[in-house]
């Protein structure tokens, strides 16, 4: 299977920062890699796909890059409503796994 | 606009089964597969398994072989997922999420299934 680790776990940022968060796969997924937004009690909902395709009806200030082994989601200045917890998922092969997780709070 | 509605949450006795369903709407039902993702409390996201409607065909994770069926009528356009030999670390909310690649596009509401000893 194919591990993904995602870096921080959580951090602590303010409105209006730009905030990085980063993927490793255990062994490459080309660009099959997305990236998933959840709030409490919520289910997750797709922001990024193929790496760095921005879904429809996502807002421009999420955007993501890499491929390989390393991604990237970057959030060029944060809102309110981003604080959330957001996953990476690998699509390259089955079984699909995602990454820990990275709690995004207010400082 | 696509609807993924799930079963209602569910109480069950260690060593019993369980079985979730998901309805789609709104959705061309044999474009996409369905997969089943859980999250124990406090927890990250698990694929469970996924299942292409058209074709019947399943493809599951590991950690579950043997345990879960993931079934689908296209005439309902409704899945299932059965998690059998239930135990206490199976508590979680359980998702349906359908998928024309492997990305996550639409999610159902999430069921939570709790076990108890």
């Amino acid at each position: 299977d194919i591990q993904m680790t995602q870096s921080p776990s959580s951090l602590s940022a303010s409105v209006g920062d730009r905030v990085t968060i980063t993927c490793r796969a255990s062994q490459t997924i080309i660009s099959y890699l997305n990236w998933y937004q959840q709030k409490p009690g919520k289910a997750p909902k797709l922001l990024i796909y193929a790496a760095s395709r921005l879904q429809s009806g996502v807002p421009s200030r999420f955007s993501g890059s890499g491929s390989v082994t390393d991604f990237t989601l970057t959030i060029s200045s944060l809102q309110p409503e981003d604080f959330a917890t957001y996953y990476c998922q690998q699509s390259y092969s089955i079984p699909f796994t995602f990454g820990g997780g990275t709690k995004v709070e207010i400082k | 606009q696509v609807q993924l509605v799930q079963s209602g949450a569910d109480v069950k006795k260690a060593g019993s089964s369980v079985k979730v369903s998901c309805k789609a709407s709104g959705v061309t039902f044999s474009t996409y597969t369905i997969s089943w993702v859980r999250q124990a409390p406090g927890q990250g996201l698990e694929w469970m398994g996924r299942i292409l409607p058209i074709f019947g065909t399943t493809d599951y994770a590991q950690n579950f072989q043997g345990r879960v069926t993931i079934t689908a009528d296209e005439s309902t356009t409704t899945a299932y997922m059965e998690l059998s030999r239930l135990r206490s670390e199976d508590t979680a909310v359980y998702f349906c999420a359908a998928a024309q690649t492997g990305d996550f596009e639409y999610w159902g509401q999430g069921t939570l299934v709790t076990v108890s000893s």
